[in-house]
Parts: structure tokens; C-alpha cells; sequence
């Protein structure tokens, strides 16, 4: 019955490895969002998709990158991780005029 | 971009009372949300507030657009309150899909 889930929970992975990260909400929402949360606890959208459809691609490194292969999937795959990379991810989904639904959260680790 | 203050930064109650947490916003919104994260880190959608206010349960929102400022009120407290509190606006529907968060309020209560 979840909402909006991401795997895995957690990822403990070495420098210059390559990752993914999944998420599916079923909602039936329309937009599905990438934040990240450093060790701060500052919140910042990464990337944003509508309808499979990039529409908000913040000043992320290359290395990641954003795929949505349909409205209620949206994974991020990092290239060549590196130590600043350690955070949570949060994927998180919405409906016009109506708030977010976040994912329980990615910790990655890169060691 | 858009200016978001969230004060206190960081508020500690006994178990029963009653608190306000403040966001203030540089520029006129679409819409304003306001989230809470648990301590196992888990991000709750508590409000969708663009405008006026409403209630649901112990808490309440307020957001005054014109005069760009949102509240949260928490009345009796209970310790499962505690976490960090985020507002996040975002700036127009030129920008849909770009939430900007506060830095959040930390809020601890205590038996």
C-alpha cells in the first residue's frame, strides 16, 4: 500500500562506482521529484519530471542522471560516485494544486 | 531565487504546551507547504497552504500571501511532535515543480 517507494533504503558503495536508485509512487500523480537532503538537513530539488517529461533539472553534476520511463517511475543513476555525493536522496510525487508525497528515503554512502 | 526564513531554528517544550513556528518569503508564492520530518526521517506532508488557513487535528496553518509569511501552530505538544519543521514554497507557475525549502525548525519536546 505504499505511496511512494524507493529502493534500496540504504547504499554503502566505494568512490567511482556507478548506482541507481529506484522510485514508484501509485498515486496516479502527474510530477515526480528528486531532493536531496545533506548532512545540514538542507532540502534541495535536483531534478523534477511531469508526465515523463524533464522539467526541472537544477545544477546537478552530469554524473546523474535522471530517467522516468513512464509517469509513475522515476530512478536516478549516478555515475563515478564521489564522497560529496553521501546524502539522502528523497524522491517524492504530486498532483496539480495539491502537496507532496515523499519516499521513506535513500541513505547513500560513499566510502 | 526565492528567500525562505524559517525561526526559530530550534525550539525545546515540555510535553502540553503550545508553539508557533514562523516561515517568511521574499517573493509572492503559488503555493506553500508545510512538512515534518520524524526523527527516523520520514517526510510528512502536513499542510498544502497557498493561502488562509486550515486545521487538521492539534494543528493549524496560517499563510498571510500578501504579506508573505506562513505559521504553524502546534497546540499541546506531544513527544511525538519532535522533529524538524520545513515550509516550502514555490515562486510561480513558471517555476512548477521547484519547491524551495527552509532550513526547518527543530523542535524537541519532553516528557
Amino acid at each position: 500500500d505504499t505511496a511512494v517507494s524507493q529502493t534500496p533504503k540504504y547504499l554503502v558503495t566505494q568512490m567511482g562506482n556507478d548506482k541507481s536508485i529506484k522510485c514508484e509512487q501509485n498515486l496516479g500523480h502527474d510530477t515526480m521529484y528528486w531532493y536531496k537532503q545533506d548532512s545540514k538537513k538542507f532540502l534541495k530539488i535536483m531534478f523534477s519530471y511531469n508526465n515523463k517529461e524533464l522539467i526541472i533539472n537544477e545544477t546537478v553534476p552530469n554524473r546523474f542522471s535522471p530517467k522516468s520511463p513512464d509517469k509513475a517511475h522515476l530512478n536516478l543513476h549516478i555515475n563515478s560516485l564521489e564522497l560529496g555525493d553521501s546524502a539522502v536522496y528523497f524522491c517524492a510525487s504530486s498532483h496539480f494544486n495539491y502537496g507532496y508525497t515523499f519516499g521513506s528515503g535513500t541513505r547513500l554512502t560513499v566510502v | 531565487g526565492i528567500q525562505v526564513e524559517q525561526s526559530p531554528p530550534d525550539l525545546i517544550l515540555q510535553e502540553g504546551a503550545n508553539s508557533t513556528l514562523r516561515c517568511n518569503f521574499s517573493d509572492s508564492v503559488n503555493n506553500l507547504q508545510w512538512f515534518h520530518q520524524n526523527p527516523w526521517g520520514q517526510l510528512i506532508n502536513l499542510f498544502y497552504i497557498p493561502s488562509g488557513t486550515k486545521q487538521n487535528g492539534r494543528l493549524s496553518a496560517t499563510t498571510v500571501a500578501t504579506e508573505r509569511y506562513s505559521l504553524l501552530y502546534i497546540s499541546s505538544s506531544q513527544t511525538t511532535d519532535s522533529g524538524v519543521y520545513f515550509c516550502a514554497v514555490e515562486r510561480s507557475s513558471a517555476n512548477a515543480g521547484k519547491s524551495t525549502f527552509g532550513d526547518g525548525t527543530t523542535l524537541t519536546v519532553k516528557p
